[in-house]
C-alpha cells in the first residue's frame, strides 16, 4: 500500500517567492497533519484537519503561512512570500480519526535563499 | 521547559550492548505515549506505544510511570542497524503529538 506521498522532495527559491508544498494521505485515513521541522526547533505540529476540516492552526507561524484539504486525498501547505527563516523540513502526516499513531511522509526539504 | 524533553545524546555504545532513554513531560493530562525513530534525512516512523504496564516488542521494552511523567525506552543486543533519533512523543489530547527534540544513537561495529 502506498503511503503518505508529499511533493516536491526538495524545492529551492528566493525570497519573497510563493511556495506549495502538497499531500496525499493514506487512502481512508481523516486526519491529516501538518509538520516543520529544524535543528532548533525540533518537530513542531503547524496545523491539522479532520475530515477535511482544519481544526487547529494554532501552531502556523504567522499569515504567511496557509493550509488547505479541498478533499480527503489532497492538502496544500502555502508559504507566500517566503522567507530565508522558513527553511526547514516540511512533513505531512496521517491517521484515522481518534488514533494516536500517525504516518509520516517522506517530508519536503525546503530551502528559501 | 519544554513539554517533552530529552537527553539529545550522542550515545555512542558498542554492538550487542543494552542502551536505555529516558524522556520527561510536563503535561499531566497526556494521554497517551510512543517512541517514534528517526534515521537520518528521513520522516519519523512509529516504534512502538508506551503502555502503563510496560510493553516489549523484540529487543525494544518501553516503560511508563504516569507519577513521575516519565517514559524509558530500553534496547537489549543493540544492532548496527539500530543506529538512528529515539523521539519521545506524547499525545497531549486532541489528536495533538508533541515530540521530544530526539536522543542521537549511534551502534558502533
Amino acid at each position: 500500500d502506498a503511503g503518505v506521498i508529499q511533493s516536491p522532495r526538495h524545492e529551492v527559491t528566493e525570497m519573497g517567492q510563493e511556495v506549495t508544498l502538497r499531500c496525499k494521505p493514506i487512502s481512508g485515513h481523516n486526519s491529516l497533519f501538518w509538520y516543520r521541522q529544524t535543528m532548533m526547533r525540533g518537530l513542531e505540529l503547524l496545523i491539522y484537519f479532520n475530515n477535511n476540516v482544519p481544526i487547529d492552526d494554532s501552531g502556523m507561524p504567522e499569515d504567511r503561512f496557509s493550509a488547505k484539504m479541498p478533499n480527503a486525498s489532497f492538502s496544500t501547505l502555502k508559504i507566500q512570500p517566503s522567507e530565508p527563516r522558513d527553511s526547514a523540513v516540511y512533513f505531512c502526516a496521517s491517521s484515522f480519526l481518534g488514533q494516536g499513531e500517525q504516518y509520516f511522509g517522506p517530508g519536503t526539504r525546503l530551502t528559501v535563499t | 521547559r519544554k513539554e517533552v524533553e530529552q537527553d539529545p545524546g550522542p550515545f555512542n555504545v558498542p554492538e550487542g550492548a543494552t542502551v536505555a532513554f529516558n524522556c520527561t513531560y510536563s503535561n499531566s493530562a497526556s494521554q497517551s505515549f510512543f517512541w517514534y525513530r528517526q534515521d537520518c534525512r528521513k520522516e519519523p516512523k512509529l516504534l512502538m506505544s508506551v503502555y502503563s504496564s510496560g510493553n516489549e516488542d523484540g529487543r525494544f521494552t518501553a516503560q511508563l510511570n504516569r507519577a513521575s511523567q516519565y517514559i524509558s525506552l530500553l534496547i537489549r543486543d543493540s544492532k548496527l542497524s539500530d543506529s538512528a533519533t529515539y523521539l519521545c512523543v506524547v499525545n497531549r489530547g486532541a489528536q495533538k503529538l508533541v515530540f521530544g527534540q530526539g536522543t542521537r544513537l549511534t551502534i558502533n561495529p
